[in-house]
């Protein structure tokens, strides 16, 4: 079974660029999550889908990141314009339904440098 | 909040050692789940427990779960170098996996 892919693995940018994380679930998966990782701390959830359809983005920044899931299956993840502190490891994570009763799988992240 | 908060936040030991790890959550929980974090793996399932089992086991990992008290605990039994991650526990409530920040361990050879 194939994993969660996730690219680019690193990407440096200048503030105020934009930036464009991909991530593609594991086949069948209805649940996508997005994570934000800082340094030192635990993945904090940015968005999570169910199918095409958001379950939960109260802690995105929706003034600069913006989130969108393709016919249910692949996801891309925006930031624009970037911040210093959005210097972060971005997860992507599926699971088969919800965190009810299932484990979520994790890609291996994103690490992104603002300078 | 329906994250849980693991203890302690470090662990050190030594090889062969076991190493215990508590968390406690505030919500009702179906489920909880522990999680481990390693720069090689990333971040991987480690163990499920639902709200209706006690204890449940897993390898050398021993999960305990406690709804009066709302708390878990997860046992490494000799532990071994490659054990060296954090660890978190998820306590879903409401169709969410909310992380805390872990209890970071640390096994020396």
């Amino acid at each position: 079974e194939a994993g969660v892919a996730q690219s680019p693995r690193y990407k440096i940018i200048e503030k105020r660029q934009s930036v464009a994380f991909w991530c593609n679930p594991i086949s069948g998966h209805a649940t996508l999550y997005w994570y934000q990782q800082i340094l030192g701390q635990g993945p904090k959830l940015l968005i999570q889908f169910q199918n095409n359809g958001v379950v939960d983005d109260s802690q995105l920044p929706k003034d600069r990141f913006s989130a969108e899931r393709l016919k249910g299956v692949d996801s891309t993840l925006k930031i624009q314009p970037a911040k210093l502190e959005d210097s972060a490891v971005y997860l992507c994570a599926s699971s088969y339904w919800d965190s009810l009763n299932t484990e979520a799988f994790f890609g291996q992240g994103t690490r992104l440098t603002v300078v | 909040s329906q994250q849980g908060e693991e203890d302690p936040q470090a662990l050190s030991i030594q090889e062969g050692e076991n190493a215990t790890m508590n968390c406690s959550y505030k919500t009702s929980i179906n489920n909880l789940q522990w999680y481990r974090q390693n720069s090689g793996r990333g971040l991987v399932h480690l163990i499920l427990i639902r709200s209706n089992e006690r204890e449940k086991h897993s390898g050398r990992l021993r999960v305990t779960l406690d709804t009066s008290k709302k708390s878990s605990s997860l046992l490494i039994t000799a532990s071994r170098a490659a054990d060296t991650a954090s660890y978190f526990c998820v306590g879903p409530g409401f169709q969410k996996l909310v992380f805390g920040t872990g209890t970071r361990l640390l096994v020396s050879p």
